[in-house]
């Protein structure tokens, strides 16, 4: 079992809806969350990070995360056709390395 | 704003030859990590330096081996290579804050390919 797991969908959305990308964490240690865009062949993009429990905002983007149930998800709203890409989920346990998940690719049709 | 730095962006090398990947971190940034991608694969990570000292390991082979400069830049440095060591090479860098996990940043990564 992975520490970190994701969908690899593909997830498809149309454009203008609402995009859940979830992802699970094996190490109840863990103490910080990001979530990182990645478009093919590219380097991972920082979209957001989150560190407490609840839902963290940013623009079109919402992180959510449950300590308790060791969950966290990524909403995108109002969805883009160059929102299509591969999202990371990547976890921090306290040391400096961070553990991604095999990303989940979201594709989004105009 | 600045970001990282990677050189080369691209690397063709042969089987049992040596390549040297560099990174430069944003300015400012005082830990740099490097990590692995292979084909539809999530990063790996390889290893991490705090202020030029070595600050976490992964799964970094023996044939490779890092370090941090006095200037914050980083050289990876890979030799012996094997076919499977073709990948994107990412470096990372981050800002250590009280309190906080660090954030980090990554550069638009070193393809290599071993032939």
């Amino acid at each position: 079992q992975k520490e970190v797991e994701q969908n690899s969908g593909p997830l498809s959305v149309p454009e203008g809806a609402i995009a859940s990308l979830n992802c699970t964490y094996s190490d109840r240690g863990s103490q910080s969350f990001f979530w990182y865009r990645q478009y093919s062949g590219k380097s991972p993009e920082l979209i957001m990070f989150i560190y407490s429990n609840g839902d963290k905002e940013d623009g079109r983007f919402t992180a959510q995360l449950n300590k308790a149930s060791q969950y966290v998800s990524l909403l995108i709203r109002d969805s883009q056709p160059s929102d299509s890409a591969t999202y990371l989920c990547a976890v921090n346990t306290g040391f400096q390395k961070l553990v991604f998940g095999t990303g989940t690719r979201l594709l989004v049709s105009p | 704003a600045a970001g990282v730095i990677q050189s080369p962006r691209h690397l063709i090398k042969e089987k049992r030859e040596t390549a040297t990947l560099k990174c430069y971190p944003i300015p400012r940034h005082d830990t740099v990590y490097w990590y692995q991608q292979g084909p539809g694969q999530d990063p790996q990570f390889l290893i991490s330096f705090y202020e030029k000292m070595q600050s976490d390991k992964g799964s970094i082979p023996d044939r490779f081996s890092a370090q941090q400069f006095s200037d914050y830049h980083s050289e990876l440095n890979m030799s012996s290579l094997e076919l499977g060591d073709s990948a994107l090479y990412f470096c990372a860098s981050s800002v250590r804050l009280a309190g906080g996990a660090d954030t980090q940043y990554f550069g638009p990564g070193t393809r290599l390919t071993v032939l």
